[in-house]
């Protein structure tokens, strides 16, 4: 079946300006998790759901990052007033529930703010 | 917080020759998972070790977990050129109730030069 997808692949913006990256999880999935990962580091926690509900949400740096899942399906991470430094490659992963340990991944977006 | 380090950083190696990566957490796990990453790609689950003392293999690959259930080591014996990738090892803190809060170290670069 079909893996976890995200969109966009690539995104290119200025900063200060606002950006929405997708995640589709794998159907029937209940739990979603956000990383970002940059350049030579491992993936960094950011948030995760189970089902529509963030269940733990203490990675996010900051309250210009924001992330929904309204339908406990896919999800949204938010990012406003981007900064140079939230240039990364953001990964949206998810298992068949939060206590199923292995976490499959999508291919990632790579956000860049100039 | 909790941390998980990884030694060595890089490692290049000739093909045949045997590789082994480290990784040590400041806190005690519930679990180790392993996640290998290609270049350009996005991590994929190896493998994940519950119990104190654990040893699995996968064909050339043994996952050790430690007695203190805070390190654990990834071996590979007899690399191969597909085996060129990223390493992280992974894990929630034992004790807590965020199942899905993975900490991933920082990775060990594998290289295998033909």
């Amino acid at each position: 079946g079909a893996g976890v997808s995200q969109t966009p692949s690539n995104k290119v913006t200025e900063k200060g300006k606002y950006v929405e990256l997708r995640c589709d999880p794998i159907s029937g999935h209940t739990a979603l998790y956000w990383y970002r990962q940059s350049l030579g580091q491992g993936p960094e926690f950011l948030i995760y759901f189970q089902g529509t509900g963030a269940a733990d949400d203490s990675g996010l740096p900051n309250d210009r990052f924001f992330a929904v899942r309204p339908e406990g399906s896919v999800s949204t991470l938010k990012i406003q007033r981007t900064e140079r430094g939230d240039s990364a490659v953001y990964l949206c992963a998810s298992s068949p529930n939060s206590q199923y340990n292995e976490q499959f991944f999508g291919p990632g977006t790579r956000l860049t703010v100039l | 917080g909790q941390q998980v380090m990884q030694i060595p950083q890089y490692q290049h190696v000739q093909e045949g020759e045997d590789f082994t990566t480290y990784c040590n957490s400041s806190t005690t796990l519930s679990n180790i998972q392993w996640y290998k990453q290609r270049p350009g790609g996005h991590p994929v689950f190896l493998i994940q070790l519950v119990k104190s003392g654990e040893v699995k293999k996968q064909k050339r690959l043994t996952f050790q977990f430690g007695e203190a259930k805070k390190n654990s080591s990834l071996h590979i014996t007899a690399t191969q050129t597909t085996d060129v990738g990223t390493y992280f090892c992974a894990g929630p803190n034992a004790g807590g109730t965020s199942y899905g809060k993975l900490t991933f170290g920082q990775g060990t670069i594998l290289t295998v030069h033909p």
